[in-house]
């Protein structure tokens, strides 16, 4: 099956650092790959979605400018926590799609702390 | 707006025994409905899906059918492992964007 890495898989920063997390597809390309937020005990919550060489189109209260998301390429999407505060913490969590395919397939996660 | 909720848990069982998810959701029309399942250290895995009313979906033993007048799609797997344990969740898609319920824990010992 396809597979989507994230890295890292865990990270630690200080408040008012930035933050970049990657997410690859491995064995396909992906056209569209999306962003997702998930708090203990509580569901994915979707934060962006992006298309390969298009900006990112980001759901309704999340801030564009501290969450910023690239799509440079059919298999590399980054999301950068830039000023990472306290309440950033959280599981990030990113899936890909192919042009011909209609599942999802996701990412295993990257821990955010912010210290 | 649109929502998935699903049982919390943990559901604990022991190995053979019957499971039941339960999976309830409020959308806009008849969406796709989905399970997912996440083992421990790796992403989200479809699990099953159905498309329209009245579809069963079934994969490893798993089955769920999708019932439009109670706008449910629980989980059910006659006999479970030990390998089933993980976290299962429930999923609606709209517009091309996946809602997803909170996740149920499943913890099977032998």
């Amino acid at each position: 099956g396809a597979v989507v890495s994230q890295h890292p898989s865990w990270v630690i920063c200080k408040s008012g650092t930035s933050v970049k997390i990657e997410c690859r597809s491995l064995d396909f390309q992906a056209t569209t790959m999306f962003w997702y937020r998930q708090f203990p005990k509580q569901s994915l919550m979707l934060m962006a979605t992006s298309n390969e060489g298009s900006k990112a189109t980001y759901e309704q209260g999340v801030e564009k400018d501290k969450f910023l998301i690239n799509h440079a390429s059919l298999t590399l999407s980054t999301l950068t926590v830039t000023s990472a505060h306290p309440e950033d913490s959280s599981f990030y969590i990113c899936s890909a799609r192919g042009q011909d395919n209609y599942e999802q397939y996701f990412g295993p996660g990257t821990r955010l702390t912010v210290t | 707006g649109d929502s998935v909720t699903q049982m919390e848990g943990p559901v604990t069982l022991s190995e053979e025994a019957f499971l039941t998810i339960n999976c309830t959701y409020t959308a806009t029309g008849y969406p796709s409905l989905f399970w997912y399942v996440q083992y421990p250290g790796e992403g989200l895995q479809l699990l099953l899906k159905a498309t329209k009313a009245d579809d069963k979906g079934s994969n490893k033993g798993f089955e769920a059918t999708y019932r439009k007048e109670t706008t449910s799609f629980h989980l059910e797997k006659g006999s479970v492992q030990v390998s089933d344990s993980a976290v299962y969740f429930c999923a609606h898609e709209g517009f091309q964007k996946l809602v997803f319920g909170t996740g149920t824990r499943l913890l099977v010992s032998p």
